[in-house]
């Protein structure tokens, strides 16, 4: 079984200021790694993701994520933060392809990030 | 192109009452998936299908819910005799093969009173 700890569901920070969201997962096997986006009354899309390879992955919009298998995190950052980015984040987890499951995602229960001016 | 699309977009409806919900996926996406979300919480999933065919239909909480994809594109999300329990945005998602990344549609917000 496999679950997803967001710690923080709000968040807040200054314009220009630090984005930190945190992560950390619980996987029997290798995980596939990811974080989405919601914007109010739109879809989930997707920032970025972590399969295989490089532990650092950097996604859209200046957002970057890194795997730490020890710690068994993806904490999700920004340098610096923009007004646009005031949104709720969820982190996912899915098995890898080679269990030969469906790969359905199993996700935190988000965290809301309010921008301040 | 065109994105994931699902109809309505809102609904509601009375207890004990039968919906159905809409999911157009992205043309030529083999797989879909249907998840749904409570308020407060992250998307948890419901059932999976790869072509006509429901691969993995583990969290579909009871047997009043039933989905079907009939010809391998469009899927219907069927809720019998409705719980204000079932209350939560529905959330359908497809990809291009069960192992690509998940393109969600705004989902469809259900509410039974």
């Amino acid at each position: 079984a496999q679950s997803v700890t967001q710690l923080g569901s709000h968040v807040s920070v200054s314009e220009g200021a630090l984005v930190l969201l945190r992560c950390n997962y619980s996987s029997s096997v290798p995980p596939y790694l990811f974080w989405y986006v919601q914007y109010p009354n739109q879809g989930l899309q997707l920032l970025l993701k972590y399969t295989t390879g490089a532990t650092l992955v950097k996604g859209i919009n200046g957002f970057e994520a890194e795997f730490k298998k020890s710690e068994t995190s993806f904490h999700l950052t920004k340098p610096s933060a923009h007004m646009s980015d005031a949104a709720e984040y969820f982190c996912a987890v899915s098995d890898n392809f080679s269990s030969g499951s469906a790969r359905q995602l199993t996700f935190g229960s988000g965290t809301q990030l309010t921008v301040l001016p | 192109g065109a994105g994931v699309s699902q109809t309505p977009s809102n609904k509601v409806t009375e207890k004990g009452k039968y919906v159905e919900l809409r999911c157009d996926p992205i043309s030529g996406h083999t797989a879909l998936y249907w998840y749904r979300q409570s308020l407060g919480q992250g998307p948890e999933f419901l059932i999976y299908f790869q072509g006509t065919g429901a691969a993995d239909d583990s969290g579909l909480p009871n047997d009043r819910f039933f989905a079907v994809r009939p010809e391998g594109s469009v899927s219907t999300l069927k809720i019998q005799r409705t719980e204000r329990g079932d209350s939560a945005v529905y959330l359908c998602a497809s990809a291009p093969s069960f192992h690509n990344e998940q393109f969600f549609g705004p989902g469809t917000r259900l509410t039974v009173l």
